[in-house]
């Protein structure tokens, strides 16, 4: 099946800087790489996702690229707040015997310093 | 309504009990997901209800039963439960799993947080 491997686990940056959290798949197959934050006590949400249509995708602060030929996504959020500090997974999908399955990355702790 | 509600947020059960986790969404979703969630890990899926059937079961323990009762509802019914089981559980939902633009986009809950003593 999909294996998602996310770097950094851990991820320290000062209010206002930016922070760049990169995953990497192994299924060719999988067409939709999804970002979800996990704030502390909370679900995880939904902030930003592509498909593999698409090499780019910007909503205000949060940006996501894709390079299909490399397997690889990355999550980009410029001018930090410390609302950003959260949990961050990445996951990707893909259609056929695995309808239906999200394989996440195991998680990035972002901590955003004021 | 944009929202997955679960009930209760905690619970706090023995290992000899009954008792279930609900969830209840009203976006016209046509999937439902429950993870389970370990501290300081990603959501591991558990089971998935396309059309209130059961699409998916991740060779879950049998002391784990999900219910579909209608289009709005998802249960997880708890019995017998070991310490093990304690866990943050999620709840979730799509339009459905496959079909469309949005088709698999999950909305997840806040969660039921469970303890096993």
């Amino acid at each position: 099946g999909e294996n998602v491997e996310q770097h950094p686990s851990t991820l320290s940056v000062q209010e206002g800087d930016s922070a760049v959290i990169k995953c990497t798949y192994s299924d060719s197959a999988s067409n939709y790489f999804p970002w979800y934050k996990q704030e502390l006590g909370k679900g995880p949400q939904l902030i930003i996702d592509i498909r593999s249509n698409v090499g780019e995708k910007k909503d205000q602060r949060i940006a996501v690229t894709l390079n299909k030929t490399a397997k690889h996504f990355s999550l980009h959020i410029t001018e930090t707040q410390p609302e950003d500090s959260a949990v961050y997974f990445c996951a990707a999908s893909t259609g056929g015997s695995t309808l239906g399955r999200l394989y996440f990355g195991r998680g990035t702790q972002l901590t955003v310093w004021p | 309504d944009t929202e997955v509600t679960q009930t209760p947020k905690h619970l706090v059960m023995g290992m000899t009990n009954k008792k279930s986790l609900k969830c209840e969404q009203h976006m016209g979703h046509r999937a439902m997901y429950w993870y389970k969630q370990k501290a300081k890990k990603p959501p591991e899926l558990m089971f998935v209800y396309s059309y209130e059937k059961l699409s998916i079961n991740e060779s879950v323990p049998s002391r784990f039963s999900p219910e579909c009762p209608n289009s709005s509802l998802l249960n997880l019914h708890l019995h017998a439960l070991q310490p093990e089981d304690s866990a943050l559980y999620l709840c979730a939902s799509s339009p459905r799993l496959a079909g469309g633009s949005g088709a698999n986009v999950l909305t997840f809950g806040a969660g039921s947080r469970l303890t096993v003593l």
